[in-house]
């Protein structure tokens, strides 16, 4: 059964580096979301992108972040210079009506 | 405002007891529905999905929901947990009814599973 993955499952990294957290959707899916969850708190939207480019953004996906479809398989979520603030789950998905998630990756921002 | 609501933050239940978690939406027009359940360290799994039609639905792993538009509710139950039903559940919605649109979440039910 196809799945989203998500690489790599955790990463640990300074304050103000920049970290690109990698995913690759399920194939004919036309539609990728990334996610976060802050440890202990509700999952939240943070983008939603089609066409190769970004159909919806939240509040929280401010000029610090962005993403990318470099090639055929990959979705890309770059944050430039990570805060502490950053520290979470993130989330990739990908589906139309019904979206399938990743396992995440794990961001630890020191 | 528009919303998602899980009443309950914590439900410890027996292992064979009944299980139901509860899950509200205020917005105009009935959104698409959904249950998502994460075992600890793990991703977002979807149990099962409301679009329109019987309000009864069955999902994954013995799990059903049921849609009451009266009450704007969408609670999952299960007859018998099992102690693998330990897992945080999520009830999310798509507000708007449309390929691509994002989903909210509600701020999810924590389940024990007593022996």
């Amino acid at each position: 059964e196809p799945e989203v993955t998500q690489t790599p499952s955790h990463q640990v990294t300074q304050m103000g580096q920049e970290v690109i957290l990698r995913c690759v959707p399920i194939s004919n899916h036309l539609y990728f979301y990334w996610y976060r969850q802050i440890l202990g708190q509700k999952v939240e939207f943070l983008v939603s992108f089609y066409n190769n480019e970004i159909s919806e953004k939240s509040e929280i996906f401010d000029d610090q972040f962005s993403v990318e479809r470099p090639d055929g398989s990959n979705f890309t979520l770059k944050i430039r210079s990570t805060k502490l603030e950053d520290s979470a789950m993130y989330f990739c998905a990908s589906g139309d009506n019904e979206q399938f998630f990743g396992p995440g990756t794990r961001l630890t921002v020191l | 405002a528009q919303s998602v609501t899980q009443p309950d933050i914590h439900i410890t239940v027996s292992e064979g007891a009944s299980l139901e978690l509860r899950c509200n939406y205020s917005y105009g027009a009935t959104p698409y529905l959904f249950w998502y359940v994460q075992s600890p360290g793990q991703g977002l799994q979807l149990l099962l999905k409301y679009f329109s039609g019987d309000t009864l639905v069955q999902g994954i792993k013995g799990f059903e929901a049921e849609f009451k538009r009266s009450q704007s509710s969408f609670n999952l139950r299960k007859p018998s947990v099992h102690w693998s039903d330990a897992a945080e559940y999520f009830c999310a919605v798509v507000p708007f009814k449309a390929a691509g649109n994002k989903l909210t979440f509600g701020g999810g039910t924590r389940v024990l599973v007593k022996p």
